[in-house]
């Protein structure tokens, strides 16, 4: 699996968007891109799944470039309850071994 | 539907004590996983299972042993804990385990505390 660098923290103000940035420079042609959010005391949490251009679903967009070297979850108008941890994770559609590698992620606190 | 649920929420244990750890999902589905989780750190996979009466190792996992007699349960023993032991575990499953875009559905978590 491709590994993936995200930024540590971020921080944001409700009503702001956010953009949260993964770096996958070794992706490979069949890989996918897919984000999980973790709450904290809960466990991960599916968000969206994408392979090239924009994908865009009813919780967030993710944006992918023509390279598809790096991808930018975007999350509209947060809000408290997106304090969460983001992790972006990259594999293969035809991986048989359902192993998903997590990073340590992308912490959001988004402050009043 | 539960979904996937864990028992028990937390535990404290003394050095070399024994336990074991109950996932059981009612998705109906064939994968299933057991994660560890250390503070600062992601998810790191233990032990996965693609189907009922199998097993397979995963990244970390020494000191632990699992089975998975039914398809709908997938357990997770520890033999003699350890302090390094102390975490927070997750299981998770999914319908087929094909991959990234398989999504994994998680647990509420297990936190162990090893003394």
């Amino acid at each position: 699996l491709a590994k993936t660098t995200q930024p540590i923290s971020m921080d944001s103000y409700e009503g702001q968007e956010v953009n949260i940035t993964c770096s996958h420079n070794n992706i490979a042609t069949n890989d996918y891109i897919t984000w999980y959010q973790q709450f904290p005391s809960q466990g991960p949490r599916f968000i969206i799944q994408g392979y090239k251009t924009k994908v865009t679903n009813e919780v967030a967009s993710l944006f992918i470039p023509a390279d598809r070297k790096s991808s930018t979850l975007s999350l509209p108008r947060v809000s408290l309850s997106d304090t969460a941890v983001y992790y972006c994770l990259v594999g293969d559609r035809g991986s048989t071994l359902g192993r998903l590698y997590f990073g340590r992620g992308t912490q959001l606190t988004v402050w009043p | 539907n539960a979904g996937v649920t864990q028992t028990p929420k937390f535990r404290v244990l003394k050095t070399g004590q024994s336990m074991t750890l109950l996932c059981a999902q009612d998705m109906n589905h064939e994968y299933m996983y057991w994660y560890r989780q250390d503070p600062g750190m992601g998810l790191r996979l233990i032990h996965y299972s693609v189907g009922e009466g199998t097993t397979a190792k995963g990244e970390v996992p020494d000191g632990y042993n699992v089975s998975r007699l039914k398809k709908q349960n997938f357990l997770l023993g520890l033999e003699s804990a350890a302090p390094s032991q102390t975490s927070v575990y997750f299981c998770a499953s999914s319908p087929l385990g094909g991959g990234v875009q398989e999504t994994q559905y998680f647990g509420p978590g297990t936190r162990l505390l090893v003394l």
